[in-house]
């Protein structure tokens, strides 16, 4: 496979649930993004790692717990969710951690959660 | 405050060309992207630029004015697979990406 692909594409859980959402990413990165993606507003950046170790944390509730055993995967663990955590979670990858225009983005397809 | 401001939806027809507007007030400005996301898939890069004017490559092109805080990306011969959403995003001075809420372009027989 190349890219970067994420696994379930769809999760509906209840708030009193644990699940966990993967992310691979074939391109030989050294950092990772997870993002969430709420209808009709920005990406909002929720965690960043370089070379598995987290160097951004963007004030994300602790129900929402990342793990980066090695760089070429991505979890985000969830626990104890509210309703208004249903959005799209996107993962991206990219050469290093930061912007410009040499160090593009990208992205997998998106896990579309669903509290209930 | 930093803010990335683009219409939420558009509407073109088949053929014809539509250019999509972002204009943007950020700490410090480092560059511009543009991403194309087509529904339920991923964004994917479709432009880059930093210094002001126009980019072209193929159907898509992509104007900047620093000066001015304003970007388009400018689609000609529209598709129909050119239905998608389009982001506009801003690098500020430390590097970070300010995302807009993206425009969503709906393309007509």
């Amino acid at each position: 496979e190349t890219g970067v692909t994420q696994t379930p594409r769809h999760l509906v859980m209840g708030m009193t649930n644990k699940k966990s959402l993967k992310c691979e990413q074939h391109l030989g990165h050294n950092a990772m993004y997870w993002y969430k993606q709420s209808a009709k507003k920005p990406l909002e950046l929720m965690f960043v790692y370089s070379l598995e170790e987290r160097v951004e944390n963007n004030s994300v509730p602790s129900r929402f717990s990342p793990e980066c055993p090695n760089s070429s995967h991505l979890f985000l663990h969830l626990h104890t969710l509210q309703p208004e955590d249903s959005a799209l979670y996107l993962c991206a990858s990219s050469q290093r951690p930061g912007g410009s225009g040499a160090n593009v983005l990208t992205f997998g397809a998106g896990s579309r959660l669903t509290v209930l | 405050g930093q803010n990335i401001d683009q219409p939420t939806e558009m509407t073109a027809t088949e053929g014809a060309i539509v250019q999509i507007n972002c204009t943007y007030q950020t700490s410090g400005f480092n560059g511009l992207f543009w991403y194309q996301q087509h529904a339920g898939e991923a964004p994917t890069f479709l432009s880059y630029n930093v210094l002001d004017g126009l980019e072209e490559k193929g159907r898509f092109s992509s104007f900047l004015s620093r000066s001015k805080g304003y970007s388009y990306l400018l689609l000609k011969e529209l598709q129909m697979k050119d239905s998608a959403s389009y982001l506009c995003v801003c690098l500020d001075s430390n590097y970070q990406l300010i995302w807009g809420a993206g425009t969503k372009l709906i393309i007509k027989p």
